[in-house]
């Protein structure tokens, strides 16, 4: 079983529609959680950053937590064009940071 | 700041040669991380530094990868002899390393090197 887990897409969303993107994660004992966007042919930019259950909002952007669950996603509002990109969940333990495989997410005008 | 310092951005090289990319992390940050993306693999870490000291090389490949970081501003990754397989993007990262679990230890990835080995 991979440490962390997403649905590779593609994902995709109407131009002001709500996308939702999701990840799940193995170790229990995890304790931080990131949202990093990578556009095609760039590197991984971080977005979002969870650290507790719950919700966190940063503008068009919620990170959800579920820890119970061993759960987070991503929320991203109003989707706009500029929106589309690959977004990869990354999950730490300690020393250890794992980063999924990425969902790709297109937002048609 | 200037953001993490990868050179070259595109390297293309012919099966054999020797590669060497190189990476200035961000100022102030002690962790410095290798990683390798593909299509197929996603994004893997290779090897990652602490305070200049290799901490985890069990990403690196093969005996062909070696790393180093002779300071705390400067690193590289060789590649010797390279093979077509090796063609990827190569980034580097860097983070300021906390003693909390919890804390700002997210990576701060720079432009990548897109290698071709023909």
């Amino acid at each position: 079983q991979k440490e962390v887990e997403q649905n590779s897409g593609p994902l995709s969303v109407p131009e002001g529609a709500i996308a939702s993107l999701n990840c799940t994660y193995s170790d229990r004992g995890s304790q931080s959680f990131f949202w990093y966007r990578q556009y095609s042919g760039k590197s991984p930019e971080l977005i979002m950053s969870i650290y507790s259950n719950g919700d966190k909002e940063d503008g068009r952007f919620t990170a959800q937590l579920n820890k119970a669950s061993q759960y987070v996603s991503l929320l991203i509002r109003d989707s706009q064009p500029s929106d589309s990109a690959t977004y990869l969940c990354a999950v730490a333990t300690g020393n250890q940071f794992y980063f999924g495989t990425g969902t790709s997410l297109t937002v048609i005008p | 700041d200037a953001g993490v310092i990868q050179s070259p951005r595109h390297e293309v090289t012919e099966m054999g040669q020797e590669v060497t990319l190189r990476c200035k992390p961000i100022s102030g940050h002690n962790s410095l991380f290798w990683y390798r993306q593909t299509m197929m693999r996603g994004l893997e870490l290779l090897i990652y530094f602490n305070n200049n000291v290799p901490i985890d090389d069990s990403g690196m490949p093969e005996d062909r990868f070696s790393a180093k970081m002779p300071n705390a501003s400067f690193s590289t990754l060789k590649i010797q002899p390279s093979e077509p397989r090796d063609s990827a993007v190569y980034f580097c990262a860097s983070s300021r390393r906390t003693l909390l679990a919890r804390g700002p230890n997210w990576r701060f990835f720079g432009p990548g090197t897109r290698l071709t080995v023909l």
